[in-house]
């Protein structure tokens, strides 16, 4: 089961950062953040992870709180390509699976 | 490097009838994962291969199963269908699963209509 709450949907104006917020209350200490993005019927398309470390990359900055139980996904600035469901998830320590929980709904707007 | 292949890429079925989905994985990556993805239950883990065993395996019926080749690629099949099965089938690889850092890569999909 999933292991992460993220709002429904959020909008966002293009140029501007968009700041998408994630819950993981549960998380163990093993347990890393992925960030997943899936754009309408195509695949999700990996974004970042990180353990409790801030992380950046080409795509996005993760921002992990230090009890680790909420996390940020950054992306500086929002184009309309980056309009697409965006999912946080906990990897689970033991087996190689993803549950997915229902994401966010992010939408640029010009 | 090329990414993770999925074929084919559409596909219409009749109820009652078997179908079987193919998955290429990024080159050197050992494990290979599926999913179903729905707008009832959204996505959701079938299992997992890795070294032409499966390691993990989701709460689906036996109706689904799969297989990994020593090539790594793998497939999946579904027998007597059902309408419910309708959706997109989802592979993904990774190097090697041996850690909780290991990323998954995902492909295209199949989108399967039971009619």
């Amino acid at each position: 089961d999933a292991k992460t709450t993220q709002p429904p949907s959020m909008d966002c104006a293009e140029g501007r950062a968009a700041n998408l917020p994630c819950n993981h209350s549960t998380i163990s200490g093993n347990e890393y953040v992925y960030w997943y993005r899936q754009i309408h019927s195509q695949g999700p398309q990996y974004i970042i992870h990180g353990l409790k470390n801030n992380e950046t990359n080409e795509m996005a900055s993760l921002i992990i709180t230090e009890d680790r139980k909420s996390s940020t996904l950054i992306l500086p600035h929002a184009t309309l390509r980056d309009t697409a469901v965006y999912y946080c998830i906990v990897r689970v320590a033991t087996g190689n699976q993803f549950y997915f929980g229902t994401g966010t709904s992010l939408t640029v707007i010009p | 490097k090329a990414g993770v292949t999925q074929t084919p890429r559409y596909l219409i079925k009749t109820r009652g009838q078997q179908v079987t989905l193919s998955c290429s994985p990024i080159s050197g990556h050992r494990s290979v994962s599926w999913y179903q993805q729905t707008p009832g239950q959204g996505l959701q883990f079938l299992f997992e291969y890795f070294s032409e065993t499966q390691r993990n395996k989701g709460n689906f019926p036996g109706r689904f199963s799969g297989r990994q080749f020593s090539n790594s690629r793998s497939e999946m099949n579904v027998s007597t269908l059902e309408l419910g099965d309708s959706a997109l089938y989802l592979c993904a690889s990774s190097l090697a699963a041996s850690t909780s850092t290991d990323t998954q890569y995902f492909g295209p999909g199949t989108r399967l209509t039971v009619l």
